[in-house]
């Protein structure tokens, strides 16, 4: 079966160092993956895209690295800020058409000042 | 926000009634989404809309129906209620393949 996996345990990180998320999928062929955040109580809010012949995609202090031979993508935030606390999505196209995006389950990341 | 707005923001209501929640975008675009959120679960489709009155399942339709029978409006309906349907529910649109923008929830509570 498909299956799309973040880290469900809680990320603490001190503030100034890279937080690094995972994403890990399986039984998906994905043309792209996206990142979204998510403050409580708020809708997602999209960050990056990358698509399956990209290795890696940057924005600003943001990273996110795809390879779909580990079918993993990585999510870095450098410099990382109290302000970057947040849980943190990632979603999978569905090649077919209607633009429909499967997401993982989030990941919380806790950035201590 | 892309000019999505939802409604009501809160709900309370009683096991066996009906429910209709509403989706509202101001810009015209064609894809619609109703996801839910649950812990554990992350956000899952419910239904999605191509087109003014065409729609489709998502992975977790049952005990869902949803109407679009205008570009900007995309209602979602719990034709009776059940405390499993206690969720936030998010509405999304998609511009491009590349994003999508949602919505601020609705907090649905089925007692």
């Amino acid at each position: 079966s498909q299956k799309i996996e973040q880290n469900s345990e809680a990320l603490n990180i001190q503030e100034g160092k890279t937080a690094t998320l995972t994403c890990n999928y399986t039984n998906y062929s994905p043309a792209y993956l996206q990142w979204y955040r998510q403050d409580p109580g708020r809708g997602p809010v999209f960050l990056l895209l990358i698509r399956e012949n990209e290795k890696e995609k940057r924005k600003e202090r943001l990273k996110v690295t795809f390879d779909t031979t580990l079918k993993q993508s990585l999510f870095h935030i450098t410099a990382s800020q109290p302000a970057d606390s947040a849980t943190y999505l990632c979603a999978l196209d569905e090649k077919g058409g209607y633009q429909k995006v499967t997401f993982g389950t989030g990941t919380k990341l806790q950035v201590i000042p | 926000d892309a000019g999505i707005t939802q409604s009501p923001r809160h709900k309370v209501t009683e096991t066996g009634t009906p429910v209709t929640l509403r989706c509202h975008q101001t810009e015209n675009h064609r894809y619609m989404y109703w996801y839910r959120q649950d812990p554990g679960h992350g956000l899952r489709l419910i239904h999605y809309s191509y087109g003014v009155k065409d729609t489709d399942k998502g992975e977790v339709s049952d005990g869902y129906s949803v109407s679009r029978s205008k570009t900007e409006d995309f209602l979602l309906t719990l034709e009776s209620a059940t405390s499993s349907q206690t969720s936030v529910y998010f509405c999304a649109i998609s511009v491009t393949r590349d994003e999508q923008f949602f919505g601020p929830g609705t907090r649905l509570t089925v007692l």
